[in-house]
């Protein structure tokens, strides 16, 4: 039982290229979401999604997308990479908060730099 | 505005020792509240959460916290600190979007550094 599990790792970018990171869970939990982390600043949420095919905007959504095509895969996208997301990415996923308010489990995060 | 407060940036404890990690809320109706904690180069774990009822919640690896309403406050608690609680904690509060969709809103971390 993998859990959360992000793909790449690790990513270095020039200004303006583009990439997808991946986002993987096997725990069958319908909500799924995208957070950065900056220092001091704790976690900030992205984007997130309450069920295959619908996504919704988080607090920093500017110059990201998102897709959800399969349950257990949610994808995070910078279509043209800037300095300023240069950032550590967590995705996670919890079941619906009507179910008992569960607690969200986090992957280990994606570390990308802009340069 | 909804938001969390951790007013301290790092907390230093001698291995033996209680150790406190405090965090403040704001937020409308009930407060649904989480601590996480997060080693280095990881993701954050799940610790404990306040939904409702007592008002000592108690979670993994010996921690609890205390909520208090009228303080609007949930402090993390350990009665002994050891080394390995070393790390990076997270408290954090539900925020509802939509009908019950929610979304967690997280304060700015504060480092717990235990010394032997």
């Amino acid at each position: 039982n993998a859990g959360v599990t992000q793909t790449p790792k690790f990513r270095v970018l020039k200004t303006g290229q583009s990439m997808t990171l991946l986002c993987a869970q096997d725990m069958n939990h319908e909500y799924m979401y995208w957070y950065r982390q900056d220092p001091g600043m704790g976690l900030r949420l992205i984007h997130y999604s309450v069920g295959e095919g619908t996504t919704a905007k988080g607090e920093v959504p500017d110059g990201y997308n998102v897709s959800r095509l399969k349950k257990q895969n949610f994808l995070l996208g910078l279509e043209s990479a800037a300095p300023s997301q240069t950032s550590v990415y967590f995705c996670a996923s919890s079941y619906r908060f009507g179910t008992g308010h569960q607690p969200q489990h986090f992957g280990d995060g994606t570390r990308l730099s802009i340069l | 505005a909804q938001s969390v407060a951790q007013p301290e940036d790092q907390v230093n404890v001698a291995e033996g020792n209680p150790l406190t990690v405090k965090c403040t809320y704001s937020v409308s109706g009930n407060p649904y509240l989480f601590w996480y904690v997060q080693y280095p180069n990881r993701g954050l774990q799940f610790l404990l959460k306040y939904i409702t009822g007592d008002n000592l919640v108690k979670g993994s690896y010996g921690f609890e916290a205390e909520f208090n309403k009228s303080q609007t406050s949930f402090h993390l608690k350990k009665p002994s600190a050891l080394v390995s609680d070393s790390a990076l904690y997270f408290c954090a509060v539900r925020v509802l979007v939509s009908g019950n969709t929610g979304k967690l809103i997280f304060g700015q971390g504060t480092t717990l550094q235990v010394k032997p």
